[in-house]
């Protein structure tokens, strides 16, 4: 079963531009997720989907960032503008539809954004 | 207090001893716990999840459960240098199925 597809693996953009990642879940998982991983820290949910929708997005900083999961499968992520503070590992990740409470969340391999 | 603690660490064992790993978490409603291995460089994966009081035993790894306690650690049988990594636990929020993560012990096995 193929794993989690994130590209790109590595991004270096200066302060101010934009950026966009995109993530492809394992087959048939419904739930979609985008985690920012900074150094020294556990990740941090930024927006979760179930299907199409938004299930939480309260830690999206929503005046740069902003997701889409068109047709309930690939999703990407955007920042406009970056700021220096972005940067991090963006970590994607995906999980089936939750049965009594389990919750597996299985990674994608990130993509380092360097801002400068 | 943070809703998931785990020590920073570094936790350093020799090669063949036992790894205690520990975490508390602060919801009493969470229901569904995690621990993820992450090296260096890459990205987290999955290595137990626990959902009863008790232990759950794979391989060399057993996960421990005290809800009453809100503790949950992880043990690491005759630990090798490939166990070297940071370990994370992860909590579901509630009746959710969002995760909060700890920040992670790193873990280094000594030959």
């Amino acid at each position: 079963e193929a794993g989690v597809a994130q590209s790109p693996r590595y991004k270096i953009i200066e302060k101010r531009q934009s950026v966009a990642f995109w993530c492809n879940p394992i087959s048939g998982h419904a739930t979609l997720y985008w985690y920012q991983q900074i150094l020294g820290q556990g990740p941090k949910l930024l927006i979760q989907f179930q299907n199409n929708g938004v299930v939480d997005d309260s830690q999206l900083p929503k005046d740069r960032f902003s997701a889409e999961r068109l047709k309930g499968v690939d999703s990407t992520l955007k920042i406009q503008p970056a700021k220096l503070e972005d940067s991090a590992v963006y970590l994607c990740a995906s999980s089936p539809i939750a049965r009594r409470g389990d919750y597996e969340q299985y990674f994608g391999p990130g993509t380092r954004l360097t801002v400068t | 207090q943070k809703e998931v603690e785990q020590n920073s660490g570094p936790l350093s064992v020799p090669e063949g001893a036992i790894a205690s790993l520990n975490c508390t978490y602060s919801d009493r409603g969470s229901q569904s716990f995690f621990w993820y291995r992450q090296y260096s460089g890459k990205s987290p994966e999955l290595i137990m999840s626990i959902y009863s009081n008790g232990d759950k035993e794979d391989g060399r790894f057993t996960a421990q459960l005290n809800k009453a306690s809100q503790y949950v650690s992880l043990l690491i049988r005759d630990s090798q240098p490939s166990d070297s990594a940071t370990y994370l636990c992860a909590v579901n929020k509630g009746a959710t199925n969002k995760l909060i993560f700890g920040t992670g012990t790193l873990l280094a096995v000594q030959p």
